[in-house]
């Protein structure tokens, strides 16, 4: 039983760096969806795809930040010239959709971002 | 503007005895509630859930109760084990859109 893996797990980036962020959902679960978290918050919604479709994008999602799910399994999420204000844990979740309200997510163990 | 709200952030709980955490929420339209742990350098773990249309849920030591005219709900879990000790997330969805996570609040179980 395999749970929801984000690589990699740390990452430390100089300010004006691109990095990108890799998430693979449990393999039945056709929605996805990608979370950061700051210290002393609760996780914030950036965006989430139903299969490859992206359905919502957060206005937190600044032009700078892309996520795509081309296959409809895996997903990637790219910060394009990283600034300080982007350090966070950004954390991805999958879910069953069984139509509403049933809403459980499964979350990864998250991808620390440390930008210097 | 806050949706989901855990006022206190934190709780220390004996051993054995009834850990019970508070949330509180402003949009009517939730539909879904969920409560998460979290520990430290990890993702949150699902614990229980409740629908909008039931006011109490059970699953082994944890229970959720909701009160939708006071827009409250909370986690009892009895008895209280040193394990239990992590930060505990509510959060709220509408029609399975995203979840709107409080700010948590931090368990601390001791002997």
């Amino acid at each position: 039983d395999t749970g929801v893996s984000q690589n990699p797990r740390h990452k430390i980036t100089k300010r004006g760096q691109n990095v990108t962020f890799r998430c693979d959902p449990i393999s039945e679960h056709n929605r996805l969806y990608w979370y950061r978290q700051t210290l002393g918050q609760g996780p914030e919604f950036l965006t989430y795809f139903q299969n490859e479709a992206q359905l919502e994008k957060s206005r937190l999602l600044s032009d700078r930040f892309s996520a795509e799910r081309p296959k409809g399994s895996f997903s990637t999420l790219e910060i394009q010239r990283t600034e300080q204000g982007d350090s966070a844990m950004y954390l991805c979740a999958s879910s069953p959709y069984r139509g509403p309200p049933y809403n459980e997510q499964f979350f990864g163990p998250g991808t620390r971002l440390t930008v210097l | 503007d806050q949706q989901v709200k855990q006022n206190s952030p934190s709780l220390s709980v004996q051993e054995g005895r009834i850990s019970i955490l508070n949330c509180d929420y402003t949009n009517s339209m939730f539909d879904y509630f969920l409560w998460y742990k979290k520990y430290p350098a990890e993702g949150p773990t699902f614990l229980i859930s409740i629908s909008s249309i039931k006011d109490k849920n059970e699953d082994g030591r944890f229970t959720v109760f909701l009160n939708k005219s006071a827009k409250h709900l909370s986690l009892h879990i009895v008895p209280s084990q040193p394990g239990d000790s992590a930060v505990y997330f509510c959060a709220a969805s509408y029609d399975t859109d995203k979840l709107i996570f409080g700010t948590g609040t931090r368990l601390q179980v001791f002997p």
